[in-house]
């Protein structure tokens, strides 16, 4: 099956340091990958869709500057938490499509990345 | 828009006991449906999918039929394990090929 894997599976950083996550498809292409963050015992919330070769979309309420994604190949979009608050504490998980989407939409997901900023 | 419902947590059930967790949906057209499952400190996992009316998607003893006359797609299963406790996320493929989330249900299982 299709896997996605994501690095690091957990970062504490200091509060002002940018973190960077990677987000890979390692036996198929992804043209686009998504960007979720989870806050404790919540649902998924959207970020940003990653486009391959081009910018990523935001969802509205997300910072594209505090959130920087970046979708430099088939195989990888990065996720960068710049200037990391506390309040950027959460769980960041990505997923990926099939390319060429089979039509029924069925996303893949990498582990996770539990973010703990201090 | 297209959104997604399903019963609120959390779902406390004995080993061997029947399970329903409920999902409806509201959507334009007729969207894929899906149960993904999250194993604690994990990511999310597909479970189940079903991709037209009538469909029935089944996998690890769970089921989920596709009913468009009630725009649902309850997750089922006849006995379940404590291994099955997890939290549990029915979702749709919206018409803005976006996925769709419920708020997830958290389910333990007590041996």
């Amino acid at each position: 099956g299709a896997v996605v894997s994501q690095h690091p599976s957990r970062v504490i950083c200091k509060s002002g340091t940018s973190v960077k996550i990677e987000c890979r498809s390692l036996d198929f292409q992804a043209t686009t990958m998504f960007w979720y963050r989870q806050f404790p015992k919540q649902s998924l919330m959207l970020m940003a869709t990653s486009n391959e070769g081009s910018k990523a979309t935001y969802e509205q309420g997300v910072e594209k500057d505090k959130f920087l994604i970046n979708h430099a190949s088939l195989t990888l979009s990065t996720l960068t938490v710049t200037s990391a608050h506390p309040e950027d504490s959460s769980f960041y998980i990505c997923s990926a499509r099939l390319a060429p989407d089979e039509g029924t939409g069925e996303l893949f997901f990498g582990e996770g990345s539990r973010l703990t900023v201090l | 828009g297209d959104s997604v419902t399903q019963m609120e947590g959390p779902v406390t059930l004995s080993e061997e006991a029947f399970l329903t967790i409920n999902c409806t949906y509201t959507a334009t057209g007729y969207p894929s449906l899906f149960w993904y499952v999250q194993y604690p400190g994990e990511g999310l996992q597909l479970l189940l999918k079903a991709t037209k009316a009538d469909d029935k998607g089944s996998n690890k003893g769970f089921e989920a039929t596709y009913r468009k006359e009630t725009t649902s797609f309850h997750l089922e299963k006849g006995s379940v394990q404590v291994s099955d406790s997890a939290v549990y996320f029915c979702a749709l493929y919206s018409s803005a090929s976006k996925i769709i989330f419920g708020s997830g249900t958290r389910l333990s299982i007590r041996p």
